[in-house]
C-alpha cells in the first residue's frame, strides 16, 4: 500500500537552531501537504505544496516529485514551535484521502 | 471563517460498549472525514464521505460504523469498543470530492476504555 516515511522521529533543538524534517513517499504522488499539531490540539495546515518550494515566514516547503520526497525547514528555531508536524499525501491513484507519516516531534529548548 | 466541533472532548466507556463520536462542520464542505491517530503512528483513516448520505470505507473501517445524514455533521460508532482501541479520534472535512483542497480538523475526541 501507500507508505509515507517522515524522518526524524523526534529532533531537539536549542532555540534559534534550524531544522530540516523530511517526508519520502512510497509511490507516485498527486499532491501533499505538512500540517502542525500542538500537544493536544487540532492539526494546522502549513503548507500545501504538489511541487516545487513554497516559504511562509522562517518555513519552507519543497517538495520533488520525480524523487517522491518533501522536505520542511525550520530555520531560526522558537520555543512556540514545539509540536508534532505531519506530512501527508494524495496518490495520484486514490482521490478523496490524505495517506499520513507518522510524525516529527519538535521540542524547541531554550 | 468555520469551525469543526467535535463531541465528547473525552469518551470514557467500557470494554465491549458502543460508543459514539459526533462532528459538526459549518465550513458548508462537501468532504468529511475520520481519523485515528495512536501515538507513534501518524494518522490512520478510517471513513469518509464526498456528500450528504454518502460513506467511504478507508484502512481502518472493521469495528467502526459511520453516518452523514446531514452535509454538516459526520458521525462515528466505535461498534466494540476495545482496550486497544484508546487513541485520539480527528474529524476533518474538505471543500470538496478531491483532497488536492485543505483539510480542516477538529480538536479531537480521546477514547478511553476501561
Amino acid at each position: 500500500g501507500q507508505q509515507v516515511q517522515q524522518s526524524p522521529t523526534s529532533l531537539v533543538l536549542q532555540e534559534g537552531e534550524n531544522a530540516e524534517l523530511q517526508c519520502n513517499f512510497s509511490t507516485s504522488l498527486n499532491s501533499m501537504q505538512w500540517f502542525y499539531q500542538r500537544p493536544g490540539g487540532s492539526l494546522i495546515s502549513v503548507f500545501y505544496n504538489p511541487s516545487g518550494t513554497k516559504q511562509s515566514g522562517r518555513l519552507t516547503s519543497t517538495t520533488v516529485i520525480k524523487e517522491r520526497r518533501s522536505s520542511l525547514h525550520i530555520s531560526s528555531s522558537q520555543i512556540t514551535d514545539s509540536g508534532t508536524y505531519l506530512c501527508a499525501m494524495q496518490a495520484s491513484s486514490s482521490f478523496s484521502k490524505l495517506v499520513f507519516g507518522q510524525g516529527t516531534s519538535l521540542s524547541v529548548v531554550p | 471563517g468555520g469551525i469543526i466541533t467535535q463531541t465528547p472532548k473525552f469518551l470514557i466507556g467500557q470494554e465491549g460498549q458502543k460508543l459514539t463520536l459526533k462532528c459538526q462542520q459549518n465550513f458548508n464542505h462537501d468532504t468529511m472525514y475520520w481519523y485515528r491517530q495512536d501515538s507513534g503512528k501518524g494518522l490512520r483513516l478510517i471513513y469518509y464521505s464526498i456528500t450528504e448520505n454518502d460513506l467511504q470505507k478507508g484502512d481502518l473501517s472493521e469495528g467502526y460504523d459511520a453516518s452523514r445524514e446531514k452535509k454538516s455533521s459526520f458521525s462515528l460508532t466505535v461498534t466494540s469498543a476495545q482496550k486497544n482501541e484508546m487513541a485520539v479520534f480527528l474529524c476533518a472535512s474538505s471543500i470538496g470530492k478531491y483532497s488536492g483542497n485543505t483539510l480542516y480538523f477538529g480538536e479531537g475526541s480521546r477514547l478511553i476504555v476501561v
